[in-house]
């Protein structure tokens, strides 16, 4: 069964520095998000894209994230600058039609020191 | 008006009763509702999905009702086993979006042998 995959499964930095957090969508799935899930917490959207663009973000999303498909298969969430409030689950999703079911990766835990 | 209420926080069942856990919307643009189930440390699987122009979802064990008058919708897990222990979101997605999901607090459902 085909599925969403993520790494690294940890990564922890220290404030200020850039992480790259990486997705492998479904192969065939053409709308691909990012969210996120601090401990405990519900899970919050953070950026949706598609056709190589961004459809539509959150304000948690500031100039500090970005997103981008760099090949025909990865989807990566950047974070520039990170600070200790970043620290959190990074759930990668895709579905093949905007308007239809997301399959959720496995995450990436975000450790922020 | 984005939000999604999820009730309760907590549910403790014995094997083989039913658990019920309920939603509540404000946005009337909310016109697709899946409900995801997560374990410990995993992504949010998708359970089940429903639109509203059904009133009932019944996939085995799982049945979503949906109430659009009163924006409410609901999850009754019937013969709950111990395995179906997990944390389960509900969550709504508007048709005017690329598929943006707001998810509800969560529930934890504890299932005693």
């Amino acid at each position: 069964e085909p599925e969403v995959t993520q790494t690294p499964s940890h990564q922890v930095t220290q404030m200020g520095q850039e992480v790259i957090l990486r997705c492998v969508p479904i192969s065939n799935h053409l709308y691909f998000y990012w969210y996120r899930q601090i401990l405990g917490q519900k899970v919050e959207f953070l950026v949706s894209f598609y056709n190589n663009e961004i459809s539509e973000k959150s304000e948690i999303f500031d100039d500090q994230f970005s997103v981008e498909r760099p090949d025909g298969s990865n989807f990566t969430l950047k974070i520039r600058s990170t600070k200790l409030e970043d620290s959190a689950m990074y759930f990668c999703a895709s579905s093949a039609m905007g308007y239809n079911e997301q399959f959720f990766g496995p995450g990436t835990r975000l450790t922020v020191l | 008006q984005q939000q999604v209420k999820q009730s309760p926080q907590s549910l403790i069942v014995q094997k083989g009763g039913i658990s019920i856990i309920n939603c509540a919307y404000e946005n009337t643009a909310f016109d697709y509702f899946p409900w995801y189930q997560q374990f410990p440390g995993k992504g949010p699987a998708l359970l089940i999905a429903i639109r509203p122009d059904v009133s009932e979802k019944k996939e085995g064990r799982f049945t979503i009702s949906f109430n659009k008058s009163a924006k409410q919708f609901s999850l009754h897990i019937m013969d709950s086993q111990p395995g179906d222990s997990a944390t389960y979101f509900c969550a709504a997605s508007p048709g005017t979006s690329y598929g943006k999901l707001t998810f509800g607090q969560g529930t934890i459902l504890t299932v005693h042998p």
